[in-house]
């Protein structure tokens, strides 16, 4: 399987801030997604990040408040915006490969907190 | 829209022994994806075993099988010879087996403690 690694690894930001999370891939793949996981709670796909065209969004989330990029295919960042309490989460990056892919396999997250 | 349950929030188990965890599924599509994967205190998200829905064979990876009863729903995940490393948090997650459609739907989870 891919390798993923997202950085930063953690961050503690002020509200009203913005913070970019990066997801890095070591072989090209088709699929990256974006999930929340919000303290003890499970996780929740926030986007599809396509390559060369906008991340598609799941309910309740908006492009506005998290802005995803794909500039190509081992990359994509994350934005989280306007931040507030409420976004203290773990974020995760998943990549699947091929047009049937089945299983996803996730990197190692980024714990945010806001203050 | 798939919904996925896991019914038991915590779950303990003394070191060498067996557990069963439990989860079930609701989806009208009769061809899916199931996972489990489990998620240490490291918070790294890791895929431990995965069944195709079209499949009656269950899946087995070394110590770690399932229990895939489609007409009930259920997907139940068995831990032989628990070990400590085994300790974590445990997710459930459903897949529809349909191009583009790649979203995990994943249960709340399952924390899994080891007794020594």
């Amino acid at each position: 399987s891919a390798v993923i690694s997202q950085k930063p690894s953690r961050d503690i930001c002020q509200r009203g801030t913005s913070l970019t999370i990066q997801c890095q891939v070591d072989s090209q793949v088709t699929m990256m997604f974006w999930y929340r996981q919000q303290p003890g709670q499970s996780l929740t796909l926030i986007a599809t990040a396509n390559q060369g065209s906008e991340a598609t969004y799941e309910s309740g989330f908006v492009i506005d408040k998290f802005p995803i990029s794909r500039p190509n295919l081992t990359f994509s960042t994350l934005t989280v915006s306007n931040m507030s309490p409420e976004d203290s989460s773990i974020y995760l990056c998943s990549v699947g490969q091929g047009a049937f892919t089945d299983t996803q396999y996730f990197g190692p997250g980024t714990r945010l907190t806001v203050l | 829209a798939q919904t996925v349950t896991q019914s038991q929030p915590e779950m303990s188990v003394q070191e060498a022994e067996t557990v069963t965890l439990s989860c079930t599924y609701d989806t009208s599509e009769s061809d899916y994806y199931l996972f489990w994967y489990k998620q240490p205190p490291s918070r790294q998200m890791i895929l431990v075993i995965r069944q195709e829905a079209y499949k009656q064979q269950n899946a087995t990876e070394n110590r770690f099988s399932v229990n895939f009863q489609k007409a009930a729903k259920s997907f139940s995940l068995k831990i032989s010879d628990s070990q400590l490393g085994d300790a974590a948090m445990y997710f459930c997650a459903y897949r529809r087996l349909i191009q583009g459609a790649q979203k995990l739907v994943f249960g709340q989870g399952t924390r899994l403690t080891i007794n020594p």
